[in-house]
């Protein structure tokens, strides 16, 4: 499968300022990534999905305006969380699709774990 | 909406033990992927099913995709402490669309 970086890996920030989340596809060329978001014991939820050259596809219920998403090349892409709360903490992860034959699926970051105080 | 029910939610069991995660939907996937998640990690896939009635085999674990393609099982033989985490179920609309995941199942498997 595809080799994904996610930097970084934790930060904690102030109430009301914005943080950046990279996602990098080391060795493949995405032009989808996915970008989830988890809560303690719960399983992966679909923020937006990112698209190289053209705006996010966000799920319902996900302010696009809060949660910004830039896909300027086939091998980034970024979540910008903006005004942060305290409720927006939470396990940010994003995901390529790849790989070949038994091994295709989706590569997933190491995840961010974001905290705001 | 396509929805994935994932069970049980949690496990914990005693080394040596065998246990079977299932995952189930009314709809229809062209793949389904099992992936483990450890704490404060990423999920890392274990494989990916795509034809009805397949059985594939990593080790210890066996999974297999019903003849539907509507529903999976993920099988462990006597299991380690080692395979403690999150598993995690996702099926795929079409090749490389989004990905819908199960509730996931919290195994501990205890020495």
């Amino acid at each position: 499968g595809a080799v994904v970086s996610q930097h970084p890996s934790w930060v904690i920030c102030k109430s009301g300022t914005s943080v950046k989340i990279e996602c990098r596809s080391l060795d493949f060329q995405a032009t989808t990534m996915f970008w989830y978001r988890q809560f303690p014991k719960q399983s992966l939820m679909l923020m937006a999905t990112s698209n190289e050259g053209s705006k996010a596809t966000y799920e319902q219920g996900v302010e696009k305006d809060k949660f910004l998403i830039n896909h300027a090349s086939l091998t980034l892409s970024t979540l910008t969380v903006t005004s942060a709360h305290p409720e927006d903490s939470s396990f940010y992860i994003c995901s390529v699709v790849g790989g070949r034959g038994f091994n295709y699926g989706y590569t997933f970051g190491s995840g961010t774990r974001l905290t705001v105080v | 909406t396509q929805l994935l029910e994932q069970s049980p939610q949690f496990l914990s069991i005693q080394e040596g033990e065998n246990l079977t995660v299932y995952c189930n939907s009314s709809s229809v996937f062209s793949s389904l992927q099992w992936y483990r998640q450890e704490p404060g990690e990423g999920p890392v896939l274990l494989v990916t099913v795509v034809t009805g009635g397949e059985v594939k085999k990593l080790k210890r674990l066996t999974f297999q995709f019903g003849d539907a393609r509507k529903d999976s099982s993920l099988h462990i033989t006597a299991a380690q402490p080692g395979d403690t985490g999150l598993y995690l179920c996702a099926g795929g609309e079409t090749s490389g669309s989004r990905l819908t995941f199960g509730e996931g199942t919290q195994l501990t498997v205890n020495p």
